[in-house]
């Protein structure tokens, strides 16, 4: 059991340059959840999905940040246009249902660092 | 909108003292709390969860207590060590139109030194 996989671990884009951050969930979990880390700030709630499906994206910015959970594959978190202030660690977690009985696992986060 | 606040944001104690991290919370519709540790660097390891139903949950040498109509929710630390040295943070997790999320306290850093 691999746990939550994500990479890569450090990434460093130039200002307007793509981020691409990869997240495979645990295995047999099919509820992915990504959370950012600002420096010197708390872990805020971005966007939950499920299979093919965004469930709640209501804490990504309106602009240039996208999320997906394909049928096969990863789930990805792209930002386009990146900014100094996407400079930020980045996390995925898993779950295998949802309600109380859910306990989240997360990954080891992608550094994002825009210079 | 539900906050989660911990206290102390910062803590630090000599090795085998017993120690108390607090977590409160406003919104006492919950289904979980979830409190995890977080090394330097590293992603999140999760120590203990407390489903809305339960009063407290016990491993090794740490034990998470939850009192939901209060929103609080402590974890004790018996006999700490080194090893202990890390970010807790706690989380609950909310009811939401869209589905479930984790709403994060910002932490209590402890040191334990020797």
């Amino acid at each position: 059991n691999a746990g939550v996989m994500q990479n890569p671990r450090h990434l460093v884009r130039r200002r307007g340059q793509e981020a691409r951050l990869r997240c495979s969930p645990m295995k047999g979990h099919s509820h992915v959840y990504w959370y950012r880390q600002l420096p010197e700030e708390g872990l805020k709630f971005m966007v939950y999905l499920q299979k093919e499906n965004i469930i709640d994206e209501s804490g990504m910015p309106k602009e240039r940040f996208s999320a997906e959970f394909p049928k096969e594959g990863p789930s990805i978190l792209r930002i386009q246009q990146v900014v100094r202030g996407d400079s930020a660690a980045y996390f995925c977690a898993s779950s295998l249902g949802t309600g109380e009985y859910g306990s989240y696992t997360f990954g080891s986060g992608t550094r994002l660092t825009v210079v | 909108k539900q906050e989660v606040t911990q206290i102390p944001a910062a803590l630090s104690v000599p090795e085998g003292e017993n120690l108390v991290l607090n977590c409160s919370f406003t919104d006492s519709a919950i289904y979980n709390l979830q409190w995890f540790r977080q090394d330097p660097g590293k992603g999140l390891t999760s120590l203990l969860l407390i489903q809305s139903s339960q009063r407290e949950q016990t491993s090794g040498r740490l034990n998470a207590s939850l009192d939901k109509s209060s929103g609080r929710s402590t974890l004790y630390i018996a006999a700490s060590q080194p090893g202990d040295s890390a970010t807790y943070l706690c989380a609950v997790k909310v009811l939401t139109g869209g589905g479930n999320k984790l709403t994060f306290g910002t932490g209590t850093q402890l040191k334990v030194e020797l």
